[in-house]
């Protein structure tokens, strides 16, 4: 149990344009879910808590309205990453929580060319 | 700046041997204390939590808890090549709530 799906795993975009990425719960309902980034050779940094029907919790730093999370269901919630810059250009990772645990999606690896 | 440390590496430790991993927090009101595997390009994988002080052990897995020295460990039993991976400690960053700050990571090589 546990399963935690992202989509897309990769995707390449032009500078300017807008990408979504998907985050599914399989197999639970999560209340709360989180998107984390991660830059080669460096560990993981929250951006953001999602809460299924309230607004997200961005953390220090981290731009909201250039990163737009959804939460519209226990087992959906989506990150928009908008005006995309190469700087933008990372590992995206969400997390699911289920009895005080975080289970992690496979990750999506964007390039902004 | 609440953080949490661990010797980026690598590790290196030959088959069939103990893997000892250890990790510092910065944060005494942490309450919740994770081990993630994380293979090359992919995403972390949950091992162990703790809570409490002392051990917990899983399987060939072993996490320790000090939460006095605010220090956390995990050992690995009879290490496999297949356990080569980074392993990040995590930690809670509220008091209340999940999310999670995450050390740097240590690379643990397994040599057959």
């Amino acid at each position: 149990g546990a399963v935690v799906s992202q989509h897309p795993s990769r995707v390449i975009c032009k500078s300017g344009t807008s990408v979504k990425i998907e985050c599914r719960s399989l197999d639970f309902q999560a209340t709360t879910m989180f998107w984390y980034r991660q830059f080669p050779k460096k560990s993981l940094m929250l951006m953001a808590t999602s809460n299924e029907g309230s607004k997200a919790t961005y953390e220090q730093g981290v731009e909201k309205d250039k990163f737009l999370i959804n939460h519209a269901s226990l087992t959906l919630s989506t990150l928009t990453v908008t005006s995309a810059h190469p700087e933008d250009s990372s590992f995206y990772i969400c997390s699911a929580e289920r009895a005080d645990e975080q289970y992690f999606g496979p990750g999506t690896r964007l390039t902004v060319t | 700046q609440k953080e949490v440390e661990q010797n980026s590496g690598p590790l290196s430790v030959p088959e069939g041997a103990i893997a000892s991993l250890n990790c510092t927090y910065s944060d005494r009101g942490s309450q919740s204390f994770f081990w993630y595997r994380q293979y090359s390009g992919k995403s972390p994988e949950l091992i162990m939590s703790i809570y409490s002080n002392g051990d917990k052990e899983d399987g060939r897995f072993t996490a320790q808890l000090n939460k006095a020295s605010q220090y956390v460990s995990l050992l690995i039993r009879d290490s496999q090549p297949s356990d080569s991976a980074t392993y990040l400690c995590a930690v809670n960053i509220y008091q209340a709530g999940t999310a999670l700050i995450f050390g740097k990571g240590t690379t643990l090589s397994v040599s057959s």
